[in-house]
């Protein structure tokens, strides 16, 4: 049973167009995350929510909005899609571990999913 | 503010010979630091993790790593690679406070292993 799943796993679309990236965790986690990987691997975050709310908004064009209807899923929903918007994006999910709210939990991540804009 | 260094882009071994995978870090509060593997078209996958405990941290396929905060550096070894490590790693910190969780990559080092 697959703990960060994500859909679909390739989306080919064209500029202009709108499209949706679900996530969906299975762990029972209260944290869970949006980062992008460019074609040169580098993975930047673009949002995390806890427990549903908003907690990091990094720099993103309006464009790009995340929605949690609950803490197991977090979907992503891209406007008006542009060329520089290809590239592979990865959900993934943490918990605090108990012992305090000093500890760090791992973060655990899906299989991507890869966007091409033509 | 956090950030992670990995100082080669790109690490080519022989397949038996020791891997070092090099990063340091930067961060305002005591960080947890991971590593992650990513092999092709996959997603990423922990190696290991340090949050406080044993500065030597033993992590899966035979790779560890230790954090040494007087040099700001949690390097990764393996004493014998094999052809199967041949991916992409990334370094990664985060800081232990109260203000949530707050991952930093490090750009990721491509390790190729030569038969």
């Amino acid at each position: 049973d697959t703990a960060v799943s994500q859909t679909p796993k390739y989306l080919v679309t064209q500029m202009g167009n709108d499209k949706s990236i679900k996530c969906e965790q299975n762990l029972g986690h209260d944290t869970m995350y949006w980062y992008k990987q460019d074609s040169k691997k580098f993975l930047k975050i673009m949002f995390s929510y806890n427990n549903k709310e908003l907690i990091i908004n990094e720099t993103v064009p309006n464009r790009f909005s995340p929605k949690s209807p609950d803490k197991a899923h977090l979907n992503l929903h891209i406007n008006s899609l542009e060329l520089g918007d290809s590239a592979v994006y990865f959900c993934a999910s943490s918990q605090v571990p108990g012992g305090g709210q000093f500890n760090t939990g791992e973060l655990f991540f899906g299989e991507g999913s890869r966007l091409t804009v033509l | 503010a956090q950030s992670v260094t990995q100082l080669d882009s790109h690490v080519s071994v022989s397949e038996g010979t020791p891997v070092l995978l090099r990063c340091n870090y930067s961060s305002s509060y005591s960080p947890s630091l991971f590593w992650y593997v990513q092999h092709p078209n996959k997603g990423l996958q922990l190696l290991l993790k340090y949050t406080s405990a044993a500065t030597l941290v033993k992590g899966i396929n035979g790779f560890e790593a230790e954090f040494k905060k007087s040099e700001t550096s949690f390097h990764l070894t393996k004493p014998s690679a094999h052809m199967s490590d041949a991916a992409e790693y990334f370094c990664v910190v985060s800081p232990r406070n109260n203000y949530g969780q707050n991952f930093v990559f490090g750009p990721g080092t491509r390790l190729s292993v030569l038969p």
